[in-house]
């Protein structure tokens, strides 16, 4: 079975800080797909990257990073020079990709990242 | 403009009240799902499609049914709404299945008392 543990439940954090949230994940596929969405405080879900476990390569987009280790089955996510628009509940997400399994999304508990000015 | 949208966006009713959550894609997405939300849980999700007339559970089933009649379409019905029930709820849409990016609608609030 599936699953993904986000360990950080809150993270408080003053501007301009670096910030890291962790997702660690399990599953019994070689085939599978991560993703991290963003949840802002207006509600709506806003899907961030995804990843397959073919390509480990990091990746960079602006002040976001991700950063996809399979030997530690982590897909961790780092926000540079945080400003107070990144604050939001930020899921990580997991789906198998062989046979029907790739039809289940499987989702952490989510990460409260709150940036002070 | 590509969106799923969700009606009602928010509701209060009574327990054993048969309610429907509609959902509708303009993307001619083959895959829909269902997910509810509540604090320190994250997202669960409760039923998806694969297809027209194609649906299975997902991980949370109990309590609630769907249909796919048409592709646009996945409405989230509960037959007899508890207060356990109470939830934000989500319809999410994408091309093939969930290892796809999703698109999310803008979620039901919904509150059964």
């Amino acid at each position: 079975a599936q699953k993904v543990t986000q360990a950080q439940t809150e993270i408080s954090v003053v501007e301009k800080e670096d910030v890291t949230l962790d997702c660690v994940y399990e599953t019994r596929d070689t085939t599978y797909y991560l993703f991290w969405y963003k949840q802002p405080p207006s509600g709506e879900l806003v899907f961030l990257i995804r990843r397959n476990s073919f390509d480990e390569q990091n990746e960079i987009s602006g002040r976001y990073s991700w950063n996809f280790q399979k030997s530690t089955s982590s897909f961790n996510f780092t926000i540079t020079a945080s400003q107070v628009v990144d604050s939001a509940v930020y899921f990580c997400a997991l789906s198998e990709g062989s046979g029907g399994s790739n039809y289940k999304l499987t989702f952490g508990k989510g990460t409260l990242l709150t940036v002070n000015p | 403009e590509a969106q799923v949208t969700q009606n009602p966006r928010y509701l209060i009713t009574v327990t054993g009240k048969k309610l429907t959550v509609t959902c509708s894609q303009n993307m001619n997405h083959e895959y829909m799902s269902w997910y509810r939300q509540d604090p320190g849980l994250g997202l669960r999700q409760i039923y998806y499609s694969m297809n027209v007339e194609v649906t299975d559970k997902g991980d949370v089933p109990e309590g609630y049914k769907v249909s796919r009649k048409e592709k646009r379409n996945f409405p989230l019905i509960l037959e007899s709404p508890s207060p356990n029930q109470t939830s934000l709820y989500f319809c999410a849409s994408s091309t093939r299945g969930g290892n796809q990016p999703q698109h999310f609608g803008d979620g039901t609030r919904l509150s059964i008392l």
